[in-house]
């Protein structure tokens, strides 16, 4: 079964367009982060959400709106694509633990490319 | 949130130990050590986790000296399908949950 889910997992299309990434996550997690990953391999957060609520906003331009309508659902808008938009996406889910820590589950990655 | 500096490679031989040690020099009392593993095209992969000490589970241990300003992930007898991304990480016990992921040592394993 999978526990975080991402689509598409491919994403091709061109400067200007705007396009959503769908992520979900059955594991019951009350967090929930969209990352961002460079050509160089650097994973940067971008989001992160908690029982629906917007707890971190890095310097993302506004272009990028993220909605979480339900826990367990993150999805990831972005407007007005650009060519430094092309990286690999992920999302995560994260419970805090019994020890007082989190661990972050990742989904597979969404790869945009924009031409 | 800590920095931490790690090696950006490291290559091994498969049957042989291999240590990756990481610095984080402004750990703060509350930040635990997290390690991540990340395949090609994957996403990354939690793997061990520690305060002090010594942990140990069935993929890795983790090295903690006192001081905490370093910490040592050590996998036993390595094989071909251990080459991947290995992130070191402090924090990890707010309650955002934010972690800050450097540029990880890309570990070769040769046959």
């Amino acid at each position: 079964d999978t526990a975080v889910s991402q689509t598409p997992k491919y994403l091709v299309t061109q400067m200007g367009n705007d396009k959503s990434i769908k992520c979900e996550q059955n594991l019951g997690h009350d967090t929930m982060y969209w990352y961002k990953q460079d050509s160089k391999k650097f994973l940067k957060i971008m989001f992160s959400y908690n029982n629906k609520e917007l707890i971190i906003n890095e310097t993302v331009p506004n272009r990028f709106s993220p909605k979480s309508p339900d826990k367990a659902h993150l999805n990831l808008h972005i407007n007005s694509l650009e060519l430094g938009d092309s990286a690999v996406y992920f999302c995560a889910s994260s419970q805090l633990t019994s020890g007082g820590t989190y661990e972050q589950y990742f989904g597979p990655g969404t790869r945009l490319t924009v031409t | 949130l800590a920095k931490t500096t790690q090696p950006i490679s490291m290559d091994s031989y498969e049957g042989q130990e291999v240590n990756i040690t990481c610095s984080h020099n402004n750990i703060a009392t509350n930040d635990y050590i997290t390690w991540y593993q990340q395949f090609p095209s994957q996403g990354p992969r939690f793997i061990i986790q520690g305060y002090k000490t010594k942990v140990t589970n069935e993929v890795a241990s983790l090295f903690i000296p006192a001081d905490r300003k370093s910490s040592t992930l050590s996998l036993p007898r390595v094989s071909l399908s251990d080459t991947a991304v290995y992130y070191c990480l402090v924090g990890g016990s707010s309650n955002t949950g934010k972690l800050i992921f450097g540029q990880g040592t890309t570990l070769q394993v040769k046959p």
